[in-house]
């Protein structure tokens, strides 16, 4: 079973702070995607990267893969409240199911 | 992006009753769909795989009699909960897998709470 692990658990900053969440495993991965829930909705992709080292920006978000593709990052600048959430990694090894992290739980405190 | 409904977004219903929820893909085919349980402030449960045309396949711990799922079409998958009790009152989110050449994503429906009284 590959396991993803994120960092941190949760995650409480000012609004207009940076921050960077992660997400770890020993497993390499074919793809590597980023979701974001708010509660009570289902969770919305954000990005899907797929080669070592990549590193995708929308908007303040940057998103990178780590080099091995058994790692990666999100990077938030200048974080509003909007960007409440929890965040979820999921990646795949082959083609068929994803695997979650159990995600990190952002308040963003205007 | 690809677009994922689900109907309806909130159930109440009696203790013993069956529950029917509904997972459309509305802008792609779908040949594979995810039924996840989420229970408060955790991540997702992955519940079953949904493969049109063919069975479901269930995780391990599942009542695949309780929880029953079809994938009648490219475009729709139903999970029925069966003979409900308090203890299946969650959130069920389904998913839909998108294929774009060699790289698979799911995306999500927006979810349904199932409260069992």
């Amino acid at each position: 079973t590959q396991l993803l692990e994120q960092s941190p658990q949760f995650l409480s900053i000012q609004e207009g702070e940076n921050l960077t969440v992660y997400c770890n495993s020993s497993s390499v991965f074919s793809s590597l995607q980023w979701y974001r829930q708010e509660p009570g909705e289902g969770p919305v992709l954000l990005v899907t990267v797929v080669t070592g080292g990549e590193v995708k920006k929308l908007k303040r978000l940057t998103f990178q893969f780590g080099d091995a593709r058994k790692d990666s990052s999100l990077h938030i600048t200048a974080a509003q409240p909007g960007d409440t959430g929890l965040y979820l990694c999921a990646a795949g090894a082959g083609s068929y199911q994803l695997t979650f992290g159990k995600g990190t739980k952002l308040s963003v405190i205007p | 992006g690809a677009v994922v409904s689900q109907h309806p977004s909130w159930v109440i219903c009696k203790s013993g009753t069956s529950v029917k929820i509904e997972c459309r893909s509305l802008d792609f085919q779908a040949t594979t769909m995810f039924w996840y349980r989420q229970f408060p402030k955790q991540s997702l449960m992955l519940m079953a795989t949904s493969n049109e045309g063919s069975k479901a396949t269930y995780e391990q711990g599942v009542e695949k009699d309780k929880f029953l799922i079809n994938h009648a079409s490219l475009t729709l998958s139903t999970l029925t909960v069966t003979s409900a009790h308090p203890e299946d009152s969650s959130f069920y989110i389904c998913s839909a897998r998108f294929s774009s050449g060699a790289v698979y994503e799911q995306y999500f429906g927006p979810g349904t709470r199932l409260t069992v009284t």
